[in-house]
């Protein structure tokens, strides 16, 4: 039962452009978001997060939006550069729900043409 | 300076042994977790640890035990290891238990043959 799905395995943009990450998930109780990025042969690193009384969280050229009817995260990178290729997670967690640790999708693979 | 540390990095070992793998994070840190990425590539949470406070995975196999020595230490502990056991494990921390930003050390890869 994916609670957390990240439905494309592989994104490919070109340098420059914007890649959009996408993440859909089914538990209502679900409160906080959070986007890693992974490189291989690495542990996931902290992007952006983004809590559920919000719909936009930015951070340089990282920007989350959240569409809490649809269920339904995206992370937009602009514009797209080469060291950004790497597996990107979509994760998130309920009400401080740091002991239940964070629910994880399986994570989309984005390459970065030059 | 590396934030959240795991040792060893490759681990390959044969069935029915018994292995550690070691987690240090220099964060000041309360809450220590541990993860299991399977061949599937999903992250799941196998165990949390805050102040002495185990929460456990119900789907976790009593042969994976985490120990914890003092509060920056979380060590993972497996016995009669199983070739389905073969995964990437990653130590992570929280702030709190209430905090919800984890950090991810670099993994351990175990095989198991």
């Amino acid at each position: 039962d994916q609670q957390v799905k990240q439905n494309s395995p592989s994104l490919s943009v070109q340098e420059g452009r914007i890649s959009i990450l996408n993440c859909d998930y089914t538990n209502s109780m679900f409160d906080y978001f959070l986007w890693y990025k992974k490189y291989p042969a690495e542990g996931p690193t902290f992007l952006i997060s983004i809590s559920s009384i919000k719909d936009k969280n930015e951070d340089g050229r990282f920007t989350v939006f959240l569409n809490k009817s649809a269920k339904h995260l995206s992370l937009h990178i602009v514009p797209s550069q080469p060291g950004d290729s790497a597996v990107y997670f979509c994760a998130a967690s309920a009400s401080g729900g740091g002991a239940d640790g964070l629910t994880f999708g399986k994570g989309t693979h984005l390459i970065i043409q030059p | 300076d590396t934030a959240v540390s795991q040792t060893p990095k490759y681990l390959v070992t044969q069935m029915g042994n018994d292995k550690s793998i070691k987690c240090e994070q220099n964060l000041g840190h309360d809450t220590m977790y541990w993860y299991k990425q399977d061949s599937k590539k999903f992250l799941k949470i196998m165990f949390s640890y805050n102040n002495k406070e185990l929460i456990i995975n119900e789907t976790v196999p009593n042969r994976f035990s985490p120990k914890s020595p003092d509060k920056a230490h979380l060590n993972l502990h497996i016995n009669s290891l199983e070739l389905g056991d073969s995964a990437v494990y990653f130590c992570a921390s929280s702030q709190a238990v209430a905090a919800e930003t984890q950090y991810f050390g670099p993994g351990t890869r175990l095989l198991v043959l």
